[in-house]
C-alpha cells in the first residue's frame, strides 16, 4: 500500500525560482491538505482540498498555489521561491463521511531550502 | 495565534519512566482532539485520539486525559520505551471542520536505556 506519496524529498530552490512539489494518494480519499512543518512551531495549513476541482486557503497561503484535478493528485506550486519558504511540506489526505473521525494520512514530507 | 498551546518543548525520560504532555485549547468549538507521532524523517501518524464526552481513553501504554472545563488535555506515555522516542503533536478539529486541525507546536521526547 503506497499511501501518500509525495515528491521530491529534497530541493534546493535559488530565490525567485519556482517549482511543483507533486502529492498523490491511492486510498480514494476525497479530503488532501498541505501542511508546512517550521521547527517549534507545529504543522501549519496551506491549503486544502475536499474533492476534484475544489480547493480553500488555509491558515497560511501566501506564495502558494495548489490545483486538484483528480481525486489523486493534489500539487502544491510555489510561484517565486523566498527564503521564507524554507520548510518541510507534508502532504496528508483523509476520508470524510458518516461516522468517521476523518484521521489525517500524511506522506513522507518534502525539505524544500531556499537560498 | 496559537489555539492548541502545547508543552514542554522537550522532555527526557528514562526507560520505564512516564511521559506526560499537556495541551490547552481556546476554541470550546473544537469537538476531536487527536495526537500524532513523528518519527525523523517521516511525516505524522495518528497515535490515539478522544473526544469532548470522554473524560479518558488508554490504548496500550497510551492515555489521553481530557479535562473540558479546563480546555486541557494531555497524553500520558507509561513505561516509556525507547522506541517511543520520537515527537509528539496534539492537535484538535472544530465542529464544522473534516480534517482541518490545529496543531499544538510539539513535543519533542527522548527515552534513555
Amino acid at each position: 500500500n503506497a499511501g501518500v506519496t509525495q515528491t521530491p524529498k529534497f530541493r534546493i530552490l535559488k530565490i525567485g525560482q519556482s517549482m511543483t512539489l507533486q502529492c498523490t494518494q491511492d486510498m480514494n480519499h476525497n479530503y488532501m491538505y498541505w501542511y508546512r512543518q517550521d521547527p517549534g512551531m507545529g504543522l501549519k495549513l496551506i491549503y486544502y482540498s475536499v474533492g476534484a476541482g475544489i480547493t480553500d486557503k488555509g491558515e497560511v497561503p501566501n506564495g502558494y498555489n495548489v490545483s486538484r484535478s483528480t481525486t489523486e493528485d493534489f500539487p502544491l506550486r510555489l510561484e517565486l521561491a523566498a527564503p521564507s519558504q524554507t520548510s518541510v511540506y507534508f502532504c496528508a489526505s483523509s476520508f470524510a463521511g458518516g461516522e468517521d473521525t476523518g484521521e489525517l494520512f500524511f506522506g513522507e514530507g518534502s525539505r524544500l531550502t531556499v537560498l | 495565534q496559537q489555539q492548541v498551546k502545547q508543552s514542554p518543548q522537550s522532555l527526557i525520560v528514562q526507560k520505564g519512566g512516564i511521559s506526560i504532555i499537556n495541551c490547552a485549547y481556546e476554541n470550546t468549538a473544537f469537538d476531536y482532539f487527536p495526537w500524532y507521532q513523528q518519527f525523523p524523517g517521516k511525516g505524522p501518524a495518528l497515535l490515539i485520539a478522544i473526544r469532548p464526552d470522554v473524560s479518558e481513553k488508554k490504548e496500550g501504554r497510551f492515555t489521553i486525559s481530557f479535562n473540558k472545563s479546563a480546555k486541557q488535555f494531555s497524553l500520558h506515555i507509561m513505561d516509556s520505551q525507547p522506541g517511543d522516542s520520537a515527537t509528539y503533536f496534539c492537535a484538535a478539529k472544530r465542529t464544522d471542520s473534516w480534517g482541518k486541525l490545529q496543531f499544538g507546536a510539539g513535543t519533542q521526547v527522548v527515552v534513555t536505556p
